[in-house]
């Protein structure tokens, strides 16, 4: 089955500085990659999501890039807020279902 | 729209009960998928159901079930309850294969 590996595992970074998180992924099946925040005691929320004809996709202050010869994708955040502080998950599916693979999560702190 | 719901929100139980966790879809929805959420693993599928038909399973012991409902709603239960198995539970609904909105989870402590 598909393995997706998230590093870092931690990352704290200074306000308006910018965040880099990266993800790989096992099985070059997979085609849609989704990212989603998660701030504490709240459920997953989607900031952005990639499909694998994409190369690269950008939202405001977000942005996702995808490689797939390299399997691997990653989430940029740009001039980062105290409110970016949260924990980030990458994931992969294909399309048989709704069956996703997370990535371990990266726990990002914003220091004002 | 409403989003998620589950219920209940919090739940105690010894090892060895059983447990039920229910969720209820966004309206229009007929995906709801199940994840089991651990400080130490993350996010892990459990199964994902789809017209009533579980179309996908993780890798999880038989003691992990559940079903779906005609209105969309789904139901999960656990077995033979173990203190590995305290965690937070989530669904996910969809319309497509995409995009998941998830629910709040129902936090479960196995004593």
């Amino acid at each position: 089955g598909e393995n997706v590996e998230q590093h870092p595992s931690t990352l704290s970074v200074q306000e308006g500085d910018s965040a880099v998180i990266k993800c790989t992924y096992s099985d070059s099946a997979s085609n849609y990659f989704p990212w989603y925040k998660q701030e504490l005691g709240k459920r997953p929320q989607l900031i952005i999501d990639i499909r694998s004809n994409v190369g690269e996709k950008k939202d405001q202050r977000i942005a996702v890039t995808l490689n797939k010869t390299a399997k691997h994708f990653s989430l940029h955040i740009t001039e980062t807020q105290p409110e970016d502080s949260a924990v980030y998950f990458c994931a992969a599916s294909k399309n048989t279902g709704n069956q996703f693979y997370f990535g371990t999560g990266t726990s990002l702190t914003v220091i004002p | 729209k409403a989003g998620v719901t589950q219920t209940p929100r919090y739940l105690i139980k010894t090892r060895g009960q059983q447990v039920t966790l229910s969720c209820s879809p966004i309206s229009g929805h007929r995906s709801v998928s199940w994840y089991q959420q651990t400080p130490g693993q993350g996010l892990q599928f459990l199964f994902e159901y789809f017209s009533e038909t579980q179309r996908n399973k993780g890798n999880f012991p038989g003691r992990f079930s559940g079903r779906q409902f005609s209105n969309s709603r789904s139901e999960m239960n656990v077995s033979t309850l173990e203190l590995g198995d305290s965690a937070l539970y989530l669904c996910a609904s969809s319309v497509n294969q995409e995009t998941q909105y998830f629910g709040p989870g129902t936090r479960l402590l196995v004593l």
